[in-house]
């Protein structure tokens, strides 16, 4: 089964400082991967994903992740966090189930951004 | 246009009480989802629909029933719910094109259950 791994449930940043968000994967298929961000009491938007072609994908509001099959990782970047980064972030991995897709999410990791 | 709209925004309901969540997106997805997701944790599915059929209930109790009246609009009625189904309820819609397909989320309900 797929799945993915979230490692650390709270990462702080100062304000300025590079933003990094793990996340891992294990799936014996090439996964289909994807970050979403949910803001304090709303839905989740997706920030990026990665299906095929260029292993360095670039999202929204300046995130970035690169697809590193010999790590089987998916982890998230911003060169420099701003407050409003602050939120909780999921990654996914996208199956089929019985030809309807189903995302699987990890665990989430909050991002606390410090002035 | 990419939002998906849910109503209400906040439910509160005793265990003997009907209701119902609403969700409504204009996008022309065919394919849309039922989440559910406590407190610190990740959205869990609950039901697919697609092209307006139930195409994955996910062992979801039958006290959680899902509507879906046309390719826009779908429900869920809610009947003698427990406290712990306490939640954000997420709904979200996709073109229903595959594994590749991004799913678009509505802000949610949050639900309370006294």
């Amino acid at each position: 089964a797929q799945s993915v791994t979230q490692l650390g449930s709270h990462v702080s940043v100062s304000e300025g400082a590079l933003v990094l968000l793990r996340c891992n994967y294990s799936s014996s298929v090439p996964p289909y991967l994807f970050w979403y961000v949910q803001y304090p009491n709303q839905g989740l938007q997706l920030l990026l994903k990665y299906t095929t072609g260029a292993t360095l994908v670039k999202g929204i509001n300046g995130f970035e992740a690169e697809f590193k099959k010999s790590e089987t990782s998916f982890h998230l970047t911003k060169p420099s966090a701003h407050m409003s980064d602050a939120a909780e972030y999921f990654c996914a991995v996208s199956t089929m189930n019985t030809g309807f897709q189903k995302l699987v999410f990890g665990t989430g990791t909050r991002l606390l951004v410090s002035p | 246009d990419t939002e998906v709209t849910q109503t209400p925004k906040h439910l509160v309901m005793g265990m003997t009480n009907k209701k119902s969540l609403k969700c409504e997106q204009h996008m022309g997805h065919r394919a849309m989802y039922w989440y559910k997701q406590k407190a610190k944790k990740p959205p869990e599915l609950m039901f697919v629909y697609s092209y307006e059929k139930l195409s994955i209930n996910e062992s979801v109790p039958s006290r959680f029933s899902p509507e879906c009246p046309n390719s826009s609009l779908l429900n869920l009625h809610l009947h003698a719910l427990q406290p712990e189904d306490s939640a954000l309820y997420l709904c979200a819609s996709s073109q229903d094109t595959g594994d590749t397909d991004t799913q678009y989320f509505g802000p949610g309900t949050r639900l309370t259950v006294l």
